[in-house]
């Protein structure tokens, strides 16, 4: 079992819509959740972070996060072309592990002008 | 400001030869990553250090080694290259463990 699962797409929504990206974990000690977006032969940027339940948001993003459900989630409102890439979920890794990051594969979002 | 700076950008390598990657931060941070990508398979970290003096293996290192050589570098060797060790390599740094990590640019590696 991977310890970060992800959808891999593609995601396709129009321009203005609401693009949900939706990750689970399999360490239930992780501590730390990331969104990362990646272009194509890019590196990965840091878009949010979240540590506690609950949500959280920065401009149009807001990230989600159930520790119980072991689920992170990730809303993009008012979708642009230019978000168009891949969303990659990291996990902080549980106990000792907590130096460690695990990356899920990454889901592809389109978003159609 | 430059953040994470790794160096080269792209190699190619024969079967059998050694390299190193280069990577430096100019954040502070201490701890410092080496992940590779490839297609399909998202992120794997291949060996980490928590800070200056200490590193650690992640989920793939074998065929890799690395050295801190001080809190602003962390370098990845490959002894003898194999074509499963094409990859595209990323180097990434954090200020402590469970924070944010920062990118750098990336390495292409294709080994024929």
């Amino acid at each position: 079992q991977k310890e970060v699962e992800q959808n891999s797409g593609p995601l396709s929504v129009p321009e203005g819509a609401i693009a949900s990206l939706n990750c689970t974990y399999s360490d239930r000690g992780s501590q730390s959740f990331f969104w990362y977006r990646q272009y194509s032969g890019k590196s990965p940027e840091l878009i949010m972070f979240i540590y506690s339940n609950g949500d959280k948001e920065d401009g149009r993003f807001t990230a989600q996060l159930n520790k119980a459900s072991q689920y992170v989630s990730l809303l993009i409102r008012d979708s642009q072309p230019s978000d168009s890439a891949t969303y990659l979920c990291a996990v902080s890794g549980g106990g000792y592990n907590f130096n460690k990051f695990y990356f899920g594969s990454g889901t592809k979002l389109n978003v159609k002008p | 400001n430059a953040g994470v700076t790794q160096t080269p950008k792209f190699q190619v390598l024969k079967t059998g030869q050694s390299m190193t990657l280069q990577c430096a931060q100019d954040m502070n941070h201490n701890s410092m990553y080496w992940y590779r990508q490839d297609p399909g398979m998202g992120l794997r970290l291949i060996y980490y250090s928590a800070s200056e003096g200490t590193t650690d293996k992640g989920e793939v290192p074998n065929g890799y080694n690395v050295s801190r050589l001080n809190k602003r570098e962390f370098s990845l060797r490959l002894e003898s290259a194999a074509p499963s060790q094409t990859s595209v390599y990323f180097c990434a740094s954090s200020e402590a463990g469970g924070t944010e990590a920062f990118f750098g640019q990336g390495t292409r590696l294709t080994v024929v």
